[in-house]
Order: C-alpha cells, then structure tokens, then sequence
C-alpha cells in the first residue's frame, strides 16, 4: 500500500471558523510532510515531522497549526486564516531516519477555499 | 540557496512523439532527484527517483538521466500518449534534510 490519504478532499470557511485538514499513511513511513501549493506554482513546505516530533517549521503563521498524534496521522489546525490562505494543501511522506532514500509520496491534496 | 529550473514551461506535441523534460539545478551536492506527475488539481505522483550516486533510472516508458556535474535531469517519456498530458516537475534533495526543492514544472499536452 503506496497510498497517503488525505481529507477533507475540499474544504470551504469562514475567517473566524476552526478546521483541521487529516492526512493518513500505512506505509510505516517515519517522516511526514505538509505542504501548500497555490495555482500554476511548485508546492511550498510548510512543516516537517520526523519520528513524530517537529523537525522543520518553515516561518509558517501561527493560525496553521499542525500536530502528528502518531506514526500513521498527520493533522493541520487551521484558525482565522485569511482568504490568501487558499490553496492545495498536500500532504507527504517518506521513510525517514538513516535508510531514507528520500523518495516521496504525496496524498491527493485537500483544496481550501477561505470566504 | 538550491535553485531548480525547468524548460520549457510548456510543450505541445502529437501523439506517438518521444518527449524530453529539462531539470537544471544550481548546487550539485544533491541526496537525490525525483521527478513527478500533477494532473490539474490533484496531487503529485512519483515517476522515478534517482540517487546521487546513480547516472539514470527507468520505468516503462519513462527514462531519467542525471548528470550532477553539469547540475541536470532530464526526463524521456517514450511514444507518448494523451494519457501523458500533464505537469512534469522534478524536485532535489539537498544532502543534509527533508527540504525539496521544486522547479516550476513543464506543462504537457500530448494532441490526439
């Protein structure tokens, strides 16, 4: 199973709403990854998790808030976001740790739209 | 900084027409290049993945190449199809994290 699994597939709110996006994977896989893509430009990473703890914040405003309560689950907390916060958001992941071959698997997004 | 190009950005061709993907990067201490496919709206699906150490891979019709010297992939797609017809972006690994960085991709559109 080479499958990272991502939903909602599309999601719309409100600046004042809180929602979270939910990212999943069964492939033992020990690093994951979030990413935002915005139209017709390379996705952009946002946080890395490596061995269930955060390895990379990439100076991500605090109204994205992502969590990883296991090796399998990846979650990104949204709150107040703004309407330029509209985008794909994609999820990955890779084996992690020193047998890494860096390959990456990506979920199937999940697209935001914030009114 | 890691800095990744791809042209062109756009290639229209006819069916059954070989197609040649361009990567050029700018540092060559890479861990590895990874090329991938993203239909419009969906996410990205792995082609192939080369290690530093590796000169090229293949899967099917598809052939990548990479030379870390002159810091560039480039990616053969084989009698192509309208099933091809797609963005096509490579991505490196730096040799020391997780941090990709992407090109902005070549948009392909493979004419029945």
């Amino acid at each position: 199973d080479t499958e990272v699994t991502q939903t909602p597939k599309h999601l719309v709110m409100g600046m004042t709403n809180k929602k979270s996006l939910k990212c999943e994977q069964h492939m033992g896989h020990r690093a994951m990854y979030w990413y935002k893509q915005k139209a017709k430009k390379p996705p952009e990473l946002m946080f890395v998790y490596s061995y269930e703890k955060l390895s990379i914040n990439e100076s991500v405003p605090s109204r994205f808030s992502p969590e990883c309560p296991n090796s399998s689950l990846l979650n990104l907390h949204l709150h107040a976001l703004q309407p330029e916060d509209s985008a794909l958001y994609l999820c990955a992941s890779s084996h992690g740790g020193l047998a890494d071959d860096g390959e990456l698997f990506f979920g199937e997004g999940s697209r935001l739209t914030v009114l | 900084k890691q800095e990744v190009t791809q042209i062109p950005a756009a290639l229209s061709v006819p069916e059954g027409e070989n197609l040649v993907l361009n990567c050029s990067f700018t540092d060559s201490a890479i861990y590895n290049l990874q090329w991938f496919r993203q239909d419009p709206g969906k996410g990205l699906t792995s082609l192939l993945l080369i290690q530093s150490s590796q000169r090229e891979q293949t899967s099917g019709r598809l052939n990548a190449s990479l030379d870390k010297s002159s810091g560039r992939s480039t990616l053969y797609i084989a009698a192509s199809q309208p099933g091809d017809s797609a963005t096509y972006l490579c991505a490196v690994a730096p040799s020391n994290d997780y941090k990709l960085s992407f090109g902005a991709g070549t948009t392909v559109t493979v004419r029945a």
